[in-house]
């Protein structure tokens, strides 16, 4: 089974300033990893994913995640955010290569980012 | 827009009663998964579907069920309603990638 922890359930930061969203996971398999966000009142939209191949992702909005395996982390970063990032993020894992059909997620409890003029 | 739709986008209903949840999945997917998302558990997955068959199975309660048919359309059923059962429900599908429909607000007064 995998688990995951989001380390802040909030982070406030002023527009422009850099932000890191932590988030460990958990597994005795290999995993994928995804970020996604949610704005108030809508769905969940994906922002990065990993998979396999280089550690350092890029995803949407300027945003981009590092895989580190020894320490079982998956921080979310972006170097200068804007009052439109204001949002909940995810960070989910699912079981990698299966040799099935079952990517079933497992979601940390989000890390809601506050951003302040 | 995720291409995955989700109907109705509310729905508000009395303790005991039945609902169903219906899922659209993206043209060409055959998986359909679905997640609860409430303030107190977070969100958890509850059940996956592929081409009609059940597939995995999370923390879903007995009083719920699903089923996907030969058109990959699914739906969730919840039976004998509890205040606890208000949450948000999403439907997902594609496979490693999973793409989130808008989700269906349940409130049970």
């Amino acid at each position: 089974a995998q688990s995951v922890t989001q380390l802040d359930s909030q982070v406030p930061v002023f527009e422009e300033a850099p932000v890191e969203l932590r988030c460990n996971y958990s597994s005795s398999v290999s995993v994928y990893l995804f970020w996604y966000v949610q704005y108030p009142n809508q769905g969940l939209q994906l922002l990065l994913k990993y998979l396999s191949g280089s550690t350092l992702v890029k995803g949407i909005n300027g945003f981009e995640a590092e895989f580190n395996k020894s320490q079982t982390s998956f921080h979310l970063r972006k170097p200068s955010v804007h009052i439109s990032d204001t949002a909940e993020y995810f960070c989910a894992v699912s079981r990698g290569l299966s040799g099935g059909s079952n990517y079933k997620l497992t979601f940390g409890k989000g890390t809601l980012l506050t951003v302040n003029p | 827009d995720s291409g995955v739709t989700q109907t109705p986008k509310h729905l508000i209903t009395a303790t005991g009663q039945r609902v169903t949840l219906r899922c659209s999945p993206r043209s060409g997917d055959l998986s359909v998964y679905w997640y609860q998302q409430s303030l107190d558990q977070g969100l958890q997955f509850l059940i996956q579907y592929y081409n009609g068959e059940e597939r995995a199975k999370g923390n879903i309660l007995e009083r719920f069920s699903a089923q996907q048919f030969p058109d990959l359309h699914s739906e969730l059923n919840l039976s004998s309603l509890e205040l606890g059962d208000s949450a948000l429900y999403f439907c997902a599908s594609s496979g490693r990638e999973q793409f989130f429909g808008p989700g269906t607000r349940l409130t049970v007064l």
